[in-house]
Parts: structure tokens; C-alpha cells; sequence
């Protein structure tokens, strides 16, 4: 089982749909959880941390299930700038703070 | 927000040669800075972390002879690809976390495009 794993896409939305995404890993010591953005080329950008609580931040809302090891983003009123690949990341635990993470799922918004 | 810069962005240079390439953290200090490279259409996979004033831990499989890292102050840490070959050719990033900050949030530079030829 590769240790952060996520559906690459791309995932084809409409403007102003909403989408999910999901993300498993397989460390359980892992003990902070990120969703980081990254477009074409460029590097990755911090979109928000994951907490157990499950945090929001305007239209972006991020959710933490330790029991079954998988974060998730919901991304509503989608906009044609959220057009990018949303990286899921995991640190790897065991006090280590470097991150471990996914491939990445495209997300293409269309007009 | 916490702000990290990275030079060269580009680098082009012939086999054989070596390429250093610096990472500072620019409105923070950063105990600890994170090399990761990403080869096309691959994840991020770290290769190191760097702790000031003391040696680079490495992951598995990363040569540390041949990427040699120096974390000389709390903004500045530096990654020399020593000996460049082709297959070294990829997208290097660092990202920095603050020190003072309690969440274990890294923020990552623009990047260094190796191309060796």
C-alpha cells in the first residue's frame, strides 16, 4: 500500500459544483495533515491544515477520519482559479515533521 | 504569511559539474528547513531535513555524499548536487518551518529547475 495515496483524475467540474476529495495514508503515527495546492510548474501552497475537528476556511472545508486514516476536501461554489492539482500530505510521524505525499488529484473547472 | 525564497530558480549545466542551490526563509527563522525533489508527473519526495548547526537527516535511498546540506543560520540553508548527472534533473524545492510557530505548517519555495545535460 503506497503511504499517502489519492485518485490522480482529473476530476472534470462545472463552476459553481461542488467536489470531494479523499486521501488515505498508511502511517498511523502520522500526526499532522496538510491539503497543499500546486499548479503547473509552480510549488506547492499551503491551503489548510487538518484537524480532527474538521477545520473550514470560506469555501474550502477539510475533514480528519484517524480511525479509518483518510482526510478529505470539499471545495464549494467552485471557481474557474480552483482549476489545479490539490496535494494530500502527511508528516511521517514518530517526531520526524518532513511530509510524505500524494500524487496529487487534478482538478479542472470548466465554464 | 511566512514567506521562503529559493535561487537560482533555473539551473542548465553540463554533466560532471555541481549545482548549489539556497533556500532562506525571509520574514522567519526556521530551525529546521525540508529538501524535497519532484520528478514529472511524480509526488514530492523528501530528501532530507536540515537542522541548523547540526548534520542533515537523509531519507532512505538519498546519497547524502552527493547531496551535500548546510543549515548555517536560522534563514539560510543551502543543497550542493554534487558531481550533476542526468537523472539528477528535477524540480528541487525546500520548504522552512517556523520556529515559532506550533503548528508543524511548512512553506515552501519557487523551486530550482535542474537540467543537466
Amino acid at each position: 500500500r503506497k503511504e499517502v495515496e489519492q485518485d490522480p483524475g482529473p476530476f472534470n467540474v462545472p463552476e459553481g459544483a461542488t467536489v470531494a476529495f479523499n486521501c488515505t495514508y498508511s502511517n498511523s503515527a502520522s500526526q499532522s495533515f496538510f491539503w497543499y495546492r500546486q499548479d503547473c510548474r509552480k510549488e506547492p501552497k499551503l491551503l489548510m491544515s487538518v484537524y480532527s475537528s474538521g477545520n473550514e476556511d470560506g469555501r474550502f472545508t477539510a475533514q480528519l477520519n484517524r480511525a479509518s486514516q483518510y482526510i478529505s476536501l470539499l471545495i464549494r461554489d467552485s471557481k474557474l482559479s480552483d482549476s489545479a492539482t490539490y496535494l494530500c500530505a502527511v508528516n511521517k510521524g514518530g517526531g520526524a515533521d518532513g511530509l510524505t505525499f500524494g500524487k496529487g488529484t487534478h482538478l479542472i473547472i470548466q465554464p | 504569511g511566512a514567506v521562503v525564497s529559493q535561487h537560482p530558480s533555473r539551473v542548465i549545466c553540463k554533466s560532471g559539474t555541481s549545482v548549489k542551490i539556497e533556500c532562506r526563509s525571509l520574514d522567519f527563522q526556521a530551525t529546521t528547513m525540508f529538501w524535497y525533489r519532484q520528478f514529472p508527473k511524480q509526488s514530492l519526495m523528501l530528501m532530507a531535513t536540515s537542522n541548523e548547526g547540526s548534520k542533515a537527516t537523509y531519507e532512505q535511498g538519498v546519497e547524502k555524499d552527493k547531496f551535500l546540506i548546510n543549515h548555517a543560520s536560522l534563514t539560510l540553508s543551502t543543497l550542493t548536487v554534487t558531481s550533476a548527472h542526468p537523472e539528477d534533473s528535477s524540480f528541487y524545492i525546500c520548504s522552512a518551518r517556523d520556529r515559532t510557530s506550533g503548528v508543524n505548517e511548512q512553506f515552501f519555495g519557487p523551486g530550482t529547475r535542474l537540467t543537466v545535460l
